[in-house]
């Protein structure tokens, strides 16, 4: 798993509520991702990160943001979350020393009523 | 943006047989990785592709970048195969583009 966790694993909130969600790298990798999977959509890249600080928004990023102060950590913020974005939360972890190669953590499922 | 189409995208086998999955991109990619999504959820990488053929045991994969597919292929199925499968492009700076996945079942 590449020394990739998630947190929480599985959450439910209520519309409106802020929700963060947490990915922790154990092997200082220089890139990292968020992807949301939904039935008939495969993975979809919201966010990612070449560096400290240096984030860039993918192709579902409406709704989201994300921060990374310290090399080990990505977070990703729903501000006020939606029904729209129940789905299933996937952190990947990438960089020169993996040959570029993307490797994923466990999954958050997150249910929003 | 890259469009990625898999198919068949639904597949029952019968245990020991031979399957192909196609992944075709609309565009020139840097790179094309194979996955596994196990049932219970988690990816596991099979291949990192770009062009050329490689074989893990059981399965092996081609990426035919000037004509922008790759097809994995999956011999011997056992039920352990079941799941879904993805290819994913690299359409530039790492980032990734998912085809909707080849669901596959191995019934004994």
């Amino acid at each position: 798993d590449a020394g990739i966790t998630q947190s929480p694993r599985h959450k439910v909130t209520e519309t409106g509520t802020p929700v963060t969600l947490r990915c922790h790298q154990t092997e200082n990798h220089r890139y990292m991702y968020w992807y949301r999977q939904d039935p008939g959509h495969g993975l979809r890249l919201i966010h990612y990160s070449y560096g400290v600080k240096d984030t860039d928004k993918g192709e579902v990023s409406d709704g989201y943001s994300v921060s990374r102060s310290k090399t080990e950590d990505f977070l990703l913020t729903l501000e006020s979350a939606t029904s729209s974005q129940t789905s299933v939360y996937f952190c990947a972890i990438s960089g020169p020393d993996l040959g570029y190669e993307q490797y994923f953590g466990p999954g958050t499922r997150l249910t929003v009523t | 943006g890259i469009q990625v189409e898999q198919s068949p995208p639904d597949l029952i086998l019968q245990e020991g047989a031979n399957s192909t999955l196609r992944c075709n991109f609309s565009d020139s990619v840097n790179n094309l990785q194979w996955f596994h999504q196990n049932p219970w959820g988690q990816l596991i990488n099979l291949f990192y592709i770009p062009s050329g053929t490689k074989q893990n045991g059981r399965l092996s994969a081609t990426t035919v970048a000037t004509e922008r597919y790759s097809l994995l292929y999956i011999s011997s199925s056992q039920t352990t195969d079941s799941g879904v499968y993805f290819c994913a492009a690299d359409y530039g700076n790492n980032r990734l583009a998912f085809g909707k996945g080849n669901q596959v079942v191995v019934i004994p």
